[in-house]
């Protein structure tokens, strides 16, 4: 079975700078799909970013980045220039490409991000 | 419009009482999903349903009962309540392929 282990549970930054959250999975399949996502106070669970496995471009969106190391099961999320509506929870999550309904998505726990005005 | 809505947003009931949540995608996708998040915050899958067809159903006690009338709908309907059903219950549907899911506002049910 897929785990994923996200071994900050709180990072805090200051406003304007940058911080990386980390995600490792483990999984004996070749292809999957990556996903971060932000879950704000108001407890909406926000995409973020996603990253297709045989993919080797790290994927972007906008401030988001993510680095990915498919040989080391390692997704991280970089956030720059960082604001205060980026403060929420960031859950990292696997799925596999099967479908019909058997690919669930399998989370972490979470990391708390604080930033500090 | 919503893509995916839940009704109701919160839930408060006594223990040993029957509920219900409501959930509707507009998005046409195959697949929806109930997720519960406990009081830590993590999430964990309880159902999947495909057209239909339940596909998963994750160790999940047998008070829990969903049910889909069609690929659009998707409820959950829980009987005899306890302490320890008190979580954020989340639906969310999906596609195939790389993308993710797009999630409910999600139900805060606390049972007292």
């Amino acid at each position: 079975a897929q785990t994923v282990t996200q071994s900050q549970p709180e990072m805090s930054v200051q406003e304007a700078e940058t911080v990386t959250l980390s995600c490792t999975y483990d999984t004996s399949e070749s292809d999957y799909y990556l996903f971060w996502y932000k879950q704000p106070p108001s407890r909406q669970m926000i995409l973020v970013i996603r990253q297709e496995a045989y993919k080797q471009q790290n994927a972007t969106e906008n401030r988001f980045s993510v680095n990915f190391q498919k040989a080391a099961k390692s997704f991280s999320l970089k956030i720059s220039d960082s604001q205060l509506g980026d403060a929420a929870m960031y859950f990292c999550a696997y799925r596999s490409p099967r479908g019909g309904g058997s690919e669930k998505l399998v989370f972490g726990k979470g990391t708390k991000l604080t930033v500090n005005p | 419009d919503t893509a995916v809505s839940q009704t109701p947003k919160y839930l408060v009931t006594q223990m040993g009482n029957d509920k219900s949540i409501k959930c509707e995608q507009n998005l046409g996708h195959d697949t929806m999903y109930w997720y519960k998040q406990d009081s830590k915050k993590f999430l964990k899958i309880m159902f999947s349903y495909n057209n239909k067809e339940l596909i998963i159903n994750e160790t999940v006690p047998n008070r829990f009962s969903p049910k889909s009338p069609d690929k659009a709908h998707l409820n959950l309907h829980i009987n005899s309540l306890e302490l320890g059903d008190s979580a954020v219950y989340f639906c969310a549907s999906s596609q195939a392929g790389v993308y993710g899911y797009t999630f409910g506002s999600g139900t805060r049910l606390t049972v007292v």
